[in-house]
């Protein structure tokens, strides 16, 4: 079945310090991969997607995120953390079988030290 | 562009009334529509998929006539919580889709039944 793991559910970094969160997928097929971002009582923002092409994938906010099919992952990586990235990060993975739906993570929370 | 209104944004509603919230794609026609509970540092669960002029689909567990979906146009889907109870208070999430792979969220609503 398929499934998305993100392994970290809490992460606290320093402003300013690097970072990177973990996703993993289970999927058959080629994936459609998303990262998305919600603040404290916000919808969802996306910051990134892949669905072909260049592995590597530039999104808004300063964020990558690299597609590795050997490690079935799409880690999301920042090099200098903002306070104002504290936050809870979702990856997914699209479902284009019968349903067409997001199989979601379940989250990893950002904390950011002053 | 792409963007997707919720209203209300908050509502507080006593036990055993109904309370209609509306998901309305501002720019764009929106095929199909999902519908998201989010219960407090969790991940995203998918109550149902509807489709413009069609029945929604709802997921396993969600009981379809407490929940009430209409998709009566391609840019309004709307989520009818009926005889709600305090267990019904969450954060609702819809999303929109012209029939690709990306979803287009909106920013919430909180439902508070007391």
């Amino acid at each position: 079945a398929q499934s998305v793991t993100q392994p970290d559910i809490h992460i606290t970094v320093s402003e300013g310090a690097s970072l990177e969160l973990r996703c993993n997928y289970s999927y058959g097929a080629t994936p459609y991969l998303f990262w998305y971002v919600q603040s404290p009582g916000q919808g969802l923002q996306l910051l990134l997607k892949y669905f072909s092409g260049d592995t590597l994938v530039q999104g808004i906010k300063g964020f990558e995120a690299e597609f590795k099919r050997s490690q079935s992952s799409f880690n999301l990586r920042k090099p200098s953390v903002h306070w104002s990235d504290a936050a809870e990060y979702f990856c997914a993975v699209y479902n284009a079988g019968n349903n067409r739906k997001l199989i979601w993570g379940l989250g990893t929370s950002l904390a950011v030290n002053p | 562009g792409a963007v997707v209104s919720q209203h209300p944004s908050r509502v507080i509603c006593k036990s055993g009334t109904s309370v209609k919230i509306e998901c309305r794609s501002l720019d764009f026609q929106a095929t199909t529509m999902f519908w998201y509970r989010q219960f407090p540092k969790q991940s995203l669960m998918l109550m149902a998929t509807s489709n413009e002029g069609s029945k929604a689909t709802y997921e396993q567990g969600v009981e379809k006539d407490k929940f009430l979906i209409n998709h009566a146009s391609l840019t309004l889907s709307t989520l009818t919580v009926t005889s709600a109870h305090p267990e019904d208070s969450s954060f609702y999430i819809c999303s929109a889709s012209f029939g690709g792979y990306e979803q287009y969220f909106g920013p919430g609503t909180r439902l508070t039944v007391t």
